[in-house]
This record gives structure tokens, sequence and C-alpha cells, in this order.
């Protein structure tokens, strides 16, 4: 069985400053991870995945994730936060490379002037 | 690039009604997942179809059936609706076949009510 956790449903940060969201998971075979955004009113959409390839992993519009093994967490990380990025982001894991995904509970991430 | 399609966008049914949503993945991909999001709340994931058969089964009610057609679409047929079903419902598709990572592409969702 997999869980995924994410430490804190709010995250605010001001326009240009570091954006950090965490995700710890709970994975009894090598996991698949991922992050997802989510806009209002909007489906998900993949920022970045884990496949066990490199463990540092870049994804789209400047995020990226660090796989830590020891730490079990994927945590998603932007040097310099835009007021686009406001959004719903969730952290998901899965046991195969096309299996069901088992979802966080999400970050609202808010981004301030 | 095609997208998933999901059909309708909103639907308003009264309870112990019949509700029928449609999913329409993007070309050549032969898996269809279905995913229940309440409000605040995660995406559950509730059935999925490989090849037009049942791959993997979640939290999905028994008041609930899905299939997935010839053409390769899915629906997921919802009878004695409640209230508590009102919620956003995701499709995803991938590509299985041919092995590799099969990336799940969301659909926009369909929003149910339920009052």
């Amino acid at each position: 069985a997999q869980s995924v956790t994410q430490l804190g449903s709010h995250v605010s940060v001001s326009e240009g400053a570091l954006v950090l969201l965490r995700c710890n998971y709970s994975s009894s075979v090598p996991p698949y991870l991922f992050w997802y955004v989510q806009y209002p009113n909007q489906g998900l959409q993949l920022l970045l995945k884990y496949t066990s390839a490199a463990t540092l992993v870049k994804g789209i519009n400047g995020f990226e994730a660090e796989f830590k093994k020891s730490e079990t967490s994927f945590h998603l990380t932007k040097p310099s936060a835009h007021m686009s990025d406001a959004a719903e982001y969730f952290c998901a894991v899965s046991s195969t490379s096309y299996g069901k995904l088992t979802f966080g509970q999400g970050t609202i991430l808010t981004v301030h002037p | 690039a095609a997208g998933v399609i999901q059909s309708p966008r909103h639907l308003i049914k009264e309870k112990r009604e019949t509700a029928t949503l449609k999913c329409y993945p993007i070309p050549r991909h032969d898996t269809v997942y279905w995913y229940q999001q309440g409000p605040g709340q995660d995406p559950q994931f509730l059935i999925s179809f490989y090849e037009k058969m049942q791959s993997d089964k979640g939290s999905i009610p028994d008041r609930f059936s899905a299939q997935q057609f010839s053409d390769y679409h899915s629906e997921l047929n919802m009878s004695s609706l409640e209230l508590g079903d009102s919620a956003l419902y995701f499709c995803a598709s991938s590509q299985r076949t041919g092995g590799g990572f099969a990336e799940a592409f969301f659909g926009q969702g369909t929003r149910l009510t339920v009052v």
C-alpha cells in the first residue's frame, strides 16, 4: 500500500521568494512519484515525475523536486515564485509506471505581490 | 495536441437520479482512469480500464459502474445519486502498450452537483 503526506495545506510566499512544498511518501515498493498542479475548476497538470532515473527532477515552469529515499521525501521547489504559480499542488505516488495514482491532500500556494 | 475530453463539463441531478459521465481518451491511448475529487479533497481513484478490460478498482461505490468501449471511450454510470456524490470527476488516459512510462493525462473534469 502507498500513501502520501503533504505537510502544510496552505503555503504563502512573496513574489520572487523561494517556493518549498513538502511531500513524504510511504511505499512498499520503489515508487513512482509525481507533482501535479491544479488551477481553480481545471484539470490536473503534470509538473514533474520521478521514475527511478535521476534523483533531481526538473519540471515545467521552473519547478524541480529531489527524491530522497533515506527521508522518503519528494519536496517541490522553485527558486523564485511568480504570481501565476498560485494554485493547488498535489503530490502523488504509484507503484507502477501505468497504475493508479494515490494523491496527497494538496497544498494551496498563495503568492503575494 | 489532442487532450482528454470529458462530457458534460457540468451536470446537475436530483437525489436518486442517474447520471452518465463520458470520457474520450487521447487517440491511441489504451488505458482510462476515473477519479473523484470531493470539495476541498484530493482526487480519489475509482476504477481503471486497459484495453477495454477493468484493470484496477478503488473506492468505487456499488451504485457506480463503468466500462470502456471498443473505440476506447469510457462511461461512468452513477445510479441512486446521493448528495455526497457531488464532486469533480476526472478521467485520465495513458498509453500502456509498448512499455516504458505511461504518463496519465487528465481531462478538465465533470462537475456533478446533486440537489
